[in-house]
C-alpha cells in the first residue's frame, strides 16, 4: 500500500526564521518518484520540486532545500528565512508505478510578519 | 499559453441536479487527472486518463463519470449530484506519470 505521512498539520513561525516541513512515505516499489506542491491562499497547486528514487541527492533552490533519505523513507523540505509569502498549504506526494499521486494531507504554514 | 483551465469556476446544485465540469488543457500533455479537494483529506483522484478515448478509475470514482474525446479535454460528470460531492475539483494534466502534473485553477462545487 502506498501512503503519504504529514504528520505536521499546522506550523506558525515568525518571519526570517527557519522552517522544516516533514514528509514519510510508504512504498514497496522500488521505482517511484516524490513532489512537494504549495498551495498558497488563493487556492491554486504550484509544483516545487520532483525527486526519483534513486536520486537521494539533496537539492537547493534559493531559500528552499529538500532532504531525501531512502533509510527512513522522508522527503524533508526546509524554508530558511521564511518570509510571508511563504505562508501556504503544502503538500508531499508520492507516485508510483501506477497512474497515480498519492497527496498526504498538507501542512499549513503560517509566517508571522 | 494558459496551461491547465477549469470551467465553471464555483457552482451550487441542489441533490439530485446533473452538471459536467470541463477541464483543458494547451500542453499536449496526454495524461490528465480529476481530484477531489477536501478539509483534512489533502487530494483525491477520481478518474484519470493517459490518452484520448481512454479512462480509468482513481480512488474515489463513485458517483463521478469522465469522458476524454479530445486529447485537450478532459470532462468530469456527476449525474444525480449528492451533498457528499460538495468539494474543490481540481483538474490536472502530466507529460507522464513521471513527471510533475500541472494543474488548473480548482472549481468549488456546492450541493445543497
Amino acid at each position: 500500500a502506498q501512503k503519504v505521512t504529514q504528520a505536521q498539520t499546522e506550523i506558525s513561525v515568525v518571519e526570517k526564521e527557519d522552517v522544516t516541513l516533514d514528509c514519510v512515505y510508504e512504498t514497496r516499489d522500488t521505482t517511484y518518484y516524490l513532489f512537494w506542491y504549495k498551495q498558497p491562499p488563493s487556492g491554486e497547486l504550484v509544483f516545487l520540486i520532483r525527486r526519483n528514487s534513486f536520486d537521494e541527492q539533496n537539492e537547493i533552490s534559493g531559500r528552499y532545500s529538500w532532504n531525501f533519505q531512502k533509510s527512513t523513507s522522508s522527503f524533508n523540505f526546509t524554508i530558511t528565512a521564511s518570509q510571508v509569502v511563504d505562508s501556504a498549504v503544502y503538500f508531499c506526494a508520492l507516485q508510483t508505478g501506477a497512474n497515480n499521486l498519492f497527496f498526504g494531507t498538507g501542512t499549513r504554514l503560517t509566517v508571522i510578519p | 499559453n494558459a496551461g491547465v483551465t477549469q470551467t465553471p469556476k464555483f457552482r451550487v446544485l441542489k441533490t439530485g441536479q446533473s452538471m459536467t465540469l470541463l477541464c483543458a488543457q494547451d500542453m499536449n500533455h496526454e495524461y490528465m487527472y480529476w481530484y477531489r479537494q477536501d478539509p483534512g483529506m489533502g487530494l483525491r483522484l477520481i478518474h484519470y486518463s493517459v490518452g484520448e478515448g481512454t479512462t480509468a478509475k482513481g480512488e474515489v470514482p463513485d458517483g463521478y463519470n469522465v469522458s476524454r474525446l479530445k486529447k485537450q479535454n478532459f470532462l468530469l460528470g456527476l449525474e444525480s449530484a449528492a451533498p457528499s460531492q460538495t468539494s474543490v475539483y481540481f483538474c490536472a494534466s502530466s507529460y507522464s506519470p513521471a513527471y510533475e502534473q500541472y494543474f488548473g485553477p480548482g472549481t468549488r462545487l456546492t450541493v445543497t
